[in-house]
């Protein structure tokens, strides 16, 4: 089972900043949160990764609460090419990533 | 940056033939690779965990017979789906593993008419 949970879908204006959560109470010590996106009939594309300490690439940055048991995925400036559907994942003890359901999430012109 | 190159990325067979996808590393060598089914609105399903020079280890429910993995070299890995069925239509996708995280390939939506 995914030991993530993020809401279904979300919507967001274009040009605003996009704000994806997700939980993962359950999340061990040495476990990476890492986020990818997939647009449709595509294969997913790696966004960004961290372990506790907030991250910052090109792409997007990833806020992890302390307790680490959530994340947010913020893009900053959200374009129509960024509608798709966001995984946020914690891979298992044997290093394969579990997926959960993801965010579908829908930029608006 | 890491590229993984998934071949062909549609392909449509008759019920009862074999269909082979292809899953290459391009600029750096993949001791594990992964094979991922994907229904249309669902998640991926891991099936297996490809693995160079040894064999690959299956998900629960997944037929080593009928989705076979062969995985010679270091830079590639292939899954062949025997007598396919209407059922096995679906988008299959292969990564590959590297220090610094996994690479997915583009997909293979292969449907069986």
């Amino acid at each position: 089972d995914a030991k993530t949970t993020q809401p279904t879908s979300m919507d967001c204006a274009e040009g605003r900043a996009a704000n994806l959560p997700c939980n993962h109470s359950t999340i061990s010590g040495n476990e990476y949160v890492y986020w990818y996106r997939q647009i449709h009939s595509q294969g997913p594309q790696y966004i960004i990764h961290g372990l506790k300490n907030n991250e910052t690439n090109e792409m997007a940055s990833l806020i992890i609460t302390e307790d680490r048991k959530s994340s947010t995925l913020i893009l900053p400036h959200a374009t129509l090419r960024d509608t798709a559907v966001y995984y946020c994942i914690v891979m298992d003890s044997n290093y394969q990533l579990i997926w959960g359901a993801g965010t579908k999430l829908i930029i608006k012109p | 940056g890491a590229v993984v190159s998934q071949h062909p990325s549609r392909v449509i067979c008759k019920s009862g033939t074999s269909v082979k996808i292809e899953c290459r590393s391009l600029d750096f060598q993949a001791t594990t690779m992964f094979w991922y089914r994907q229904f249309p609105k669902q998640s991926l399903m891991l099936m297996a965990t490809s693995n160079e020079g040894s064999k690959a280890t299956y998900e629960q429910g997944v037929e080593k017979d009928k989705f076979l993995i062969n995985h010679a070299s270091l830079t590639l890995s292939t899954l062949t789906v025997t007598s396919a069925h209407p059922e096995d239509s679906s988008f299959y996708i292969c990564s590959a593993s590297r220090v610094s995280g996994y690479t997915f390939g583009s997909g293979t939506r292969l449907t069986v008419v």
